[in-house]
């Protein structure tokens, strides 16, 4: 099954805007990354944030981390025609540190 | 620095036949995986290897196998395919647990089993 579970599935919106996607997971982590994938290609790593952490921000990229709520969200900001992808949150669960499990990814369009 | 390379990028099978699909990384990373990814899903994961001459299964290891002769290659069969594999398989290495540092992944297999 699957441990992470992003919302939305898909989302649209117009160059400039910001983007917001969210995962929630079930199970204790050590750490949730977020990958990108274009269309057709392999998936790209974005961000890893720890357990221990609550934010953490790379570039246009701002992610957070609720462990209590087992949730975060990545916020893309000041979007571009180029942001278009598919955008999957996986997480490290705290009793196999080997495996990292995937959501199913919400797939972004930014329009230009 | 190629990273991360899988061969072959497609490959058409008829039900029952066999193939491997070969992934190979010049990182010198001790961690491998194979992943399949079904359309509108994300990534399962089949095996993995924690070192050379180590694997072990994943998520749905079913109907697949593994092996990791070398260090730098993780070798992915299917024994006897079925219509249910047709995927897009993906390799990934990390230095460490996956679960402690990012994956780099290659490019994919699109496998289609008539």
């Amino acid at each position: 099954s699957q441990q992470g579970e992003e919302d939305p599935q898909a989302l649209s919106i117009q160059e400039g805007e910001n983007a917001t996607m969210n995962c929630s997971y079930k199970t204790s982590i050590n750490n949730l990354q977020w990958y990108r994938q274009n269309s057709g290609r392999g998936l790209v790593h974005l961000i890893l944030i720890r357990s221990n952490e609550r934010e953490k921000h790379s570039g246009r990229l701002r992610v957070t981390l609720d462990t209590s709520k087992k949730s975060s969200s990545l916020l893309i900001t000041a979007s571009r025609a180029a942001d278009t992808a598919s955008y999957f949150c996986a997480t490290a669960r705290s009793d196999s540190s080997y495996k990292l499990i995937f959501g199913s990814g919400t797939r972004l369009l930014v329009r230009p | 620095n190629a990273g991360v390379t899988q061969t072959p990028k497609f490959r058409v099978l008829k039900t029952g036949q066999s193939m491997t699909l070969l992934c190979a990384q010049d990182m010198n990373h001790e961690y491998m995986y194979w992943y399949r990814q079904d359309p509108g899903m994300g990534l399962r994961l089949i095996h993995y290897s924690v070192g050379e001459g180590t694997t072990a299964k994943g998520e749905v290891p079913d109907g697949y196998n593994v092996s990791r002769l070398k260090k730098q290659n993780f070798l992915l069969g299917l024994e006897s395919a079925a219509p249910s594999q047709t995927s897009v398989y993906f390799c990934a290495s990390s230095p460490s647990p996956g679960g402690s540092e990012k994956l780099f992944f290659g490019s994919g297999t699109q496998l289609s089993v008539l």
